[in-house]
């Protein structure tokens, strides 16, 4: 069963416009982060996420981009006006401790036209 | 800055025969080290992690073996099914480094029936 569910699974959008991913961990955990995959690219941390404020973010992880966890339970990441380099393969992924392995969700397909 | 270095895109194996699957980093404040396994359509699920206080460690099938001095690590898949197909991925980190992981760009193992 999978530790965490991401929604939508595909999302398509305008350049310009704002998305909203969702992630909803199946169980209670403390550290929440999001990483992308842009196509043939590998995979990059974006920001990790941890008691209700950001611990840390990379350098992608620019003022268009912000995270929440609205009600405690969904963690979010929202993308302000989106630019087409923005598409990738975003994943939500959770953890107990910063310094262990990570449950990957099964992530939300972006693509900006 | 590739910290992490997969230099295989890709791999090819006969069933049953044995896998190995490289990967070297740059950085010596990675102290942690994870492979994922990664199917397509799905996000990377972790497979086995070493610390750099051990140099082998064995799971079923899998085990993962470190190198300190020339910062390389291996996965090695013995005997491999094919149902082992998919993109490996070798992840970093460590206490002093941060709380993300630092993945590298993958290897697709085939394996041949």
């Amino acid at each position: 069963e999978p530790e965490v569910t991401q929604t939508p699974s595909h999302q398509v959008t305008q350049m310009g416009q704002e998305v909203i991913l969702r992630c909803v961990p199946i169980s209670n955990h403390l550290y929440f982060y999001w990483y992308r995959q842009i196509l043939g690219q590998k995979v990059e941390f974006l920001v990790s996420f941890y008691n209700n404020e950001i611990s840390e973010k990379s350098e992608i992880f620019d003022d268009q981009f912000s995270v929440e966890r609205p009600d405690g339970s969904n963690f979010t990441l929202k993308i302000r006006s989106t630019k087409l380099e923005d598409s990738a393969m975003y994943f939500c992924v959770i953890g107990d401790s910063s310094y262990n392995e990570q449950f990957f969700g099964p992530g939300t397909r972006l693509t900006v036209l | 800055d590739q910290q992490v270095k997969q230099n295989s895109p890709s791999l090819s194996v006969q069933e049953g025969r044995i896998s190995i699957l490289n990967c070297d980093y740059t950085n010596s404040m990675f102290d942690y080290f994870l492979w994922y396994k990664k199917y397509p359509a799905e996000g990377p699920t972790f497979l086995i992690s070493i610390s750099s206080i051990k140099d082998k460690n064995e799971d079923g099938r899998f085990t993962v073996f470190l190198n300190k001095s020339a910062k390389h690590l291996s996965l090695h898949i013995v005997p491999s099914q094919p149902g082992d197909s998919a993109v490996y991925f070798c992840a970093a980190s460590g206490v002093n480094y941060g709380q993300n992981f630092v993945f590298g760009p993958g290897t697709r193992l085939s394996v041949l029936p």
